[in-house]
């Protein structure tokens, strides 16, 4: 019984196209974040939602939209994927925006050719 | 603008050695700090949180301090074993409710 959960673990596709990954928690949080973990290893957030309703938008390309149909799910689609979108996204929940702990997923590693 | 720095970038040492790792940051304006550990391939395992009124946290082998007014925390893990081995991540909770990630510490722990 995964608290986070990602699908799919593994996503190959080529430059151009339409992608999704999928999250759910089954914490009853609040709050579920998207994050994007470089080359480097450097974890940055993208996305942050509370009550379906979006707090944190960082400075991402429009091609990336999140989409929370409920509060257990955060769904990513990424329109047009590029070369450079090829990165590890981690999927995570909280109780709520503040002072609680941050519970991730086992990541989706996406490799764009 | 908060920066979360961490040092080593790498370590290795043998089994049973206790090991420090450090974590700065430069604004003291956080709600909580938490230790992360990240494992090849695998997602992120949440190790301690220590909330902005805490000095320190516990659980089993590892301690985590927090000294927020000079922008530090430190992992300590005593008696280090190969499963160990795995990247360390360090992340404040800002007042904007962002996670603020450090660049991590590798750390290898050989029999």
């Amino acid at each position: 019984d995964t608290a986070v959960s990602q699908t799919p673990k593994y996503l190959v596709t080529q430059m151009g196209n339409d992608k999704s990954i999928k999250c759910e928690q089954n914490l009853g949080h609040d709050t579920m974040y998207w994050y994007k973990q470089d080359s480097k290893k450097f974890l940055k957030i993208m996305f942050s939602y509370n009550n379906k309703e979006l707090i944190i938008n960082e400075t991402v390309p429009n091609r990336f939209s999140p989409k929370s149909p409920d509060k257990a799910h955060l769904n990513l689609h990424i329109n047009s994927l590029e070369l450079g979108d090829s990165a590890v996204y981690f999927c995570a929940s909280s109780q709520d925006p503040d002072s609680t702990e941050a519970f991730f997923g086992q990541g989706t590693r996406l490799t764009v050719v | 603008k908060q920066e979360v720095t961490q040092i080593p970038a790498a370590l290795s040492v043998p089994e049973g050695e206790n090991l420090v790792l450090n974590c700065s940051f430069t604004d003291s304006a956080i709600y909580n700090l938490q230790w992360f550990r990240q494992d090849p391939g695998k997602g992120l395992t949440s190790l301690l949180l220590i909330q902005s009124s805490q000095r320190e946290q516990t659980s089993g082998r590892l301690n985590a301090s927090l000294d927020k007014s000079s922008g530090r925390s430190t992992l300590y893990i005593a008696a280090s074993q190969p499963g160990d081995s795995a990247t360390y991540l360090c992340a404040v909770l800002r007042r904007d409710d962002k996670l603020i990630f450090g660049t991590g510490t590798r750390l290898q722990v050989f029999p």
